[in-house]
């Protein structure tokens, strides 16, 4: 059974850093395209960046040059560094499988990060 | 790059259908999208991927009430059956290799 397990999350000042972590099970992490998705309080889904599993990334405008995607293939684990954090960031932050199919077939159940003084 | 383009809100009786629509915008009529179900204070969750030709295919566990059709550029999320806990807001969602995930502004399904 896939599942995604999101951590991490939680109440930082603006300018802080956070990683989050996302423990996937029934599934290689490293063989898939991977996602972070996130929604702010009241809205749509954004997304916010993928790492294809040849290790290309890419980036939302939105978060380029302050946010990094990584995974650690021996845990099985995707990782969201987010540097420089801004109130506009507060939102829940979904891991997810894909689009290596060309569409996110996989969900976790969120982490939200609150960026407030 | 392409555009989704979900109606804000819908509504639809107990035990009636609905059939909601995403539409892909100019030059981008071929793409696959996808479907998901947001249920209130919950994680989406993966329905269906729809290819333009209307070929569907389920998410594990995805009730037969919901199906998937096609037509040009749009993309149609037909439930039926109406239940309860269909209320709800459903995303499409596409990829494309230069704008990589793209979603729809959702549709928001009260279930009168």
């Amino acid at each position: 059974e896939v599942q995604l397990v999101e951590s991490g999350g939680g109440l930082i000042q603006p300018g802080g850093s956070l990683r989050l972590s996302c423990a996937a099970s029934g599934f290689t992490v490293s063989s898939n395209y991977m996602s972070w998705v996130r929604q702010a309080p009241g809205k749509g889904l954004e997304w916010v960046s993928v790492i294809y599993s040849g290790g290309n990334t890419y980036y939302a405008d939105s978060v380029k040059g302050r946010f990094t995607i990584s995974r650690d293939n021996s845990k099985n684990t995707l990782y969201l560094q987010m540097n420089s954090l801004r109130a506009e960031d507060t939102a829940v932050y979904y891991c997810a499988r894909g689009p290596d199919s060309l569409c996110i077939d996989y969900w976790g159940q969120g982490t939200l990060v609150t960026v407030s003084s | 790059q392409p555009v989704l383009t979900q109606s804000s809100s819908a509504s639809a009786s107990l035990g009636s259908s609905v059939k909601l629509t995403c539409t892909l915008s100019s030059g981008h009529s071929s793409y696959i999208i996808a479907w998901h179900q947001q249920q209130p204070g919950k994680a989406p969750r993966y329905l269906m991927k729809l290819e333009g030709s209307g070929i569907y295919n389920k998410g594990s566990g995805v009730p037969d009430r919901f199906s998937g059709s096609s037509s040009g550029a749009d993309r149609y999320l037909t439930i039926s059956n109406l239940q309860s806990e269909d209320e709800a807001d459903y995303y499409c969602e596409t990829w494309d290799s230069n704008t990589q995930v793209v979603f729809g502004g959702g549709t928001k399904l009260t279930v009168l």
